[in-house]
């Protein structure tokens, strides 16, 4: 069990198009999901948390009227890159946590943004 | 800020050597340190847990220990395999009084090779 899915998987858009990328949590319900950002060779960098059925809390130096999250239910959480840019490509990938262990964070197989 | 470092950022080792990762960090102690294992163009996959008041965890051919007087964690792999070839990533998660949410804090992980 605990298995995070993400889709699409990979995603090419035209620069000012906003692209959706969704989390779900397949075999479990998860209150909080998480949005990570990782550029080539470097670390995943937390984007903002997301709770079910409220707003998303944002890392400093996120914006929040660009990266536009939804946790609508106990199973999804969506993240919305809108007039997406060129230097928005990068790899995006969620984590949910399973209830019966707040600690250990399940990780989607992340999406890959290019942006021409 | 806390600061993570992972000792190198590439480590080759012949098969059936013991591979020894370190994650050092500065500031803070967490409250708990996890490491997980990346391959490319996927997302993270949790391996171990090691909390504040303990010294070591095995798992198999692993194993991780954490020394907060020196602000440190190896991660060991014993009798390593070809297929052990991955990035492996260590990760913070402060105190929950200190940031309120269950975030983990990444390290740029280090690319282990196993060598036939």
């Amino acid at each position: 069990g605990a298995v995070v899915s993400q889709h699409p998987s990979w995603v090419i858009c035209k620069s000012g198009t906003s692209v959706k990328i969704e989390c779900r949590s397949l075999d479990f319900q998860a209150t909080t999901m998480f949005w990570y950002r990782q550029f080539p060779k470097q670390s995943l960098m937390l984007m903002a948390t997301s709770n079910e059925g409220s707003k998303a809390t944002y890392e400093q130096g996120v914006e929040k009227d660009k990266f536009l999250i939804n946790h609508a239910s106990l199973t999804l959480s969506t993240l919305t890159v809108t007039s997406a840019h060129p230097e928005d490509s990068s790899f995006y990938i969620c984590s949910a946590l399973h209830p019966r262990s707040q600690e250990t964070q399940y990780f989607g197989p992340g999406t890959r943004l290019l942006v021409l | 800020s806390q600061k993570i470092e992972q000792n190198s950022e590439a480590l080759n080792i012949q098969e059936g050597k013991t591979a020894t990762l370190t994650c050092n960090y500065t500031n803070y102690s967490p409250a708990y340190l996890q490491w997980y294992r990346q391959d490319p163009g996927r997302g993270p996959v949790f391996l171990l847990l090691i909390r504040e008041n303990e010294k070591e965890k095995r798992k198999e051919r692993l194993k991780v220990t954490f020394d907060t007087t020196l602000k440190q964690s190896l991660f060991h792999i014993t009798a390593s395999q070809p297929a052990d070839s991955a990035t492996y990533l260590c990760a913070l998660a402060p105190f929950f009084y200190q940031t309120g949410a269950n975030n983990l804090f990444f390290g740029t992980g280090t690319r282990l090779t196993v060598i036939p």
